[in-house]
């Protein structure tokens, strides 16, 4: 059981480029979550998916896209990588039925954008 | 806005005295309230949790104390260990399955 994965660990891109953010859960959870962390601050929304199919902004959804095909995958796209995008990303999900919606993390993904 | 905040960026102990996080939120109507641990280059950790329907919830070293009048939470650790050290999240959520709310963190740093 390997709870929540991100693939890469680190990525620099230049600006104007896109990537993919993969995640992964074999949990079984039914809720998806992105987060950014920039220095200093907490944790803020990007977007977030309550099943495959379904997906809604979050906080700070501006520059990013998502898709969820699968129970399993919660891919995060930048298509045009900007500066500002420079953070760290945590993929998370979590039970549905969970009354404290407590929340797994995966490990997250450290991107530079110069 | 923002609708939960840990005030304290840091906060430095001796190893064996107790630590106390702090947090306060602004929308009485966040039904859970939880604490999560944070270690460099790791994703966060649950900690522990309180219903907004309690005043306390126990687990091992770790309270959480809630004072609903006062919108305020906190997290004792007794006694501190420097394994602890780490950055403590604070965060709030709206309802069953909801979204959470995080603090901007309090980095504990236990001393031996």
């Amino acid at each position: 059981n390997a709870g929540v994965t991100q693939t890469p660990k680190f990525r620099i891109l230049k600006i104007g480029q896109s990537m993919t953010l993969q995640c992964t859960q074999d949990m079984n959870h039914n809720y998806m979550y992105w987060y950014r962390q920039d220095p200093g601050m907490g944790l803020k929304l990007i977007y977030y998916s309550v099943g495959a199919g379904i997906t809604d902004k979050g906080e700070v959804p501006n520059g990013y896209n998502v898709s969820r095909s699968t129970t399993e995958d919660f891919p995060l796209r930048l298509e045009l990588a900007a500066p500002s995008q420079t953070s760290v990303y945590f993929c998370a999900s979590s039970y549905f039925l969970a009354a404290n919606n407590e929340q797994f993390f995966g490990p997250g993904t450290r991107l530079t954008v110069l | 806005d923002q609708q939960v905040k840990q005030n304290s960026p840091s906060l430095s102990v001796q190893e064996g005295r107790i630590s106390i996080l702090n947090c306060d939120y602004t929308n009485s109507m966040f039904d859970y309230f939880l604490w999560y641990k944070k270690y460099p280059a790791e994703g966060p950790t649950f900690l522990i949790s309180i219903s907004s329907i309690k005043d306390k919830n126990e687990d091992g070293r770790f309270t959480v104390f809630l004072n609903k009048s006062a919108k305020h939470l906190s997290l004792h650790i007794v006694p501190s260990q420097p394994g602890d050290s780490a950055v403590y999240f604070c965060a709030a959520s709206l309802n069953q399955g909801g979204k959470l709310i995080f603090g901007q963190g309090t980095e504990l740093s236990v001393k031996p």
